[in-house]
């Protein structure tokens, strides 16, 4: 099983659409849980870190569940500039800290 | 912010040369920083740990004779592409991981490597 794993996508939605991005892992010893978006042959940026109790940041809103192990991001009223690969990512300090990525999810979003 | 300098941008090298890859924090201090590999549609794959004055640690399948890693200072790591083939053509990227930070981790803008 892979250590993350995530939708394969892609996602083709309208301006204004509502998408959802999903994430599972498989270490409960994870520790930090992360959301980037890839811009085609750039690196990745930080998007949002998730925290426990979620977290929102405008449009952004991140969900972390323990339980289930999975992350979760939903983007609101999406907007051209949306458009990217949104990558999940999870690190644990018993693997030194090293972030572990989804294989990223490819967001389209159309006029 | 943190900022993280990765050279050169891209680079075009023939089959069996070597292209060495610098990444430097600017204005951190990094004792670790992280190599990723990504293919084209791929995700970003760790190829290594890189550990300020000790030995890089690899992940499986990744040969460390290969792919040359040293960190030598808190602000500079390096990874050499050595013997570079075609199938070594891809965009690699660094990370560093600022503790405390409030970024967390800091990506330098990548290398795209055409091995022809």
């Amino acid at each position: 099983r892979k250590e993350v794993e995530q939708d394969p996508g892609p996602f083709n939605v309208p301006e204004g659409a509502t998408v959802a991005f999903n994430c599972t892992y498989s270490n409960s010893a994870s520790q930090s849980f992360f959301w980037y978006r890839q811009d085609c042959r750039k690196e990745p940026k930080l998007l949002m870190s998730v925290y426990s109790s979620g977290n929102e940041d405008g449009r952004f809103t991140a969900q972390l569940n323990r339980a289930s192990q999975y992350i979760s991001l939903l983007i609101r009223d999406s907007k051209l500039s949306d458009s990217a690969t949104y990558l999940c990512a999870v690190n644990s300090e018993s693997s030194n800290y090293k972030l572990t990525f989804g294989k990223g999810t490819l967001l389209t979003v159309n006029p | 912010g943190a900022v993280v300098s990765q050279h050169p941008s891209w680079v075009i090298c023939k089959s069996g040369t070597s292209v060495k890859i610098e990444c430097r924090s600017l204005d951190f201090q990094a004792t670790t920083m992280f190599w990723y590999r990504q293919f084209p549609k791929q995700s970003l794959m760790l190829m290594a740990t890189s550990n300020e004055g000790s030995k890089a640690t690899y992940e499986q399948g990744v040969e460390k004779d290969k792919f040359l890693i040293n960190h030598a200072s808190l602000t500079l790591s390096t990874l050499t592409v050595t013997s570079a083939h075609p199938e070594d053509s891809s965009f690699y990227i660094c990370s560093a991981r600022e503790p405390g930070g409030k970024a967390g981790y800091t990506f330098g803008s990548g290398t795209r490597l055409t091995v022809v």
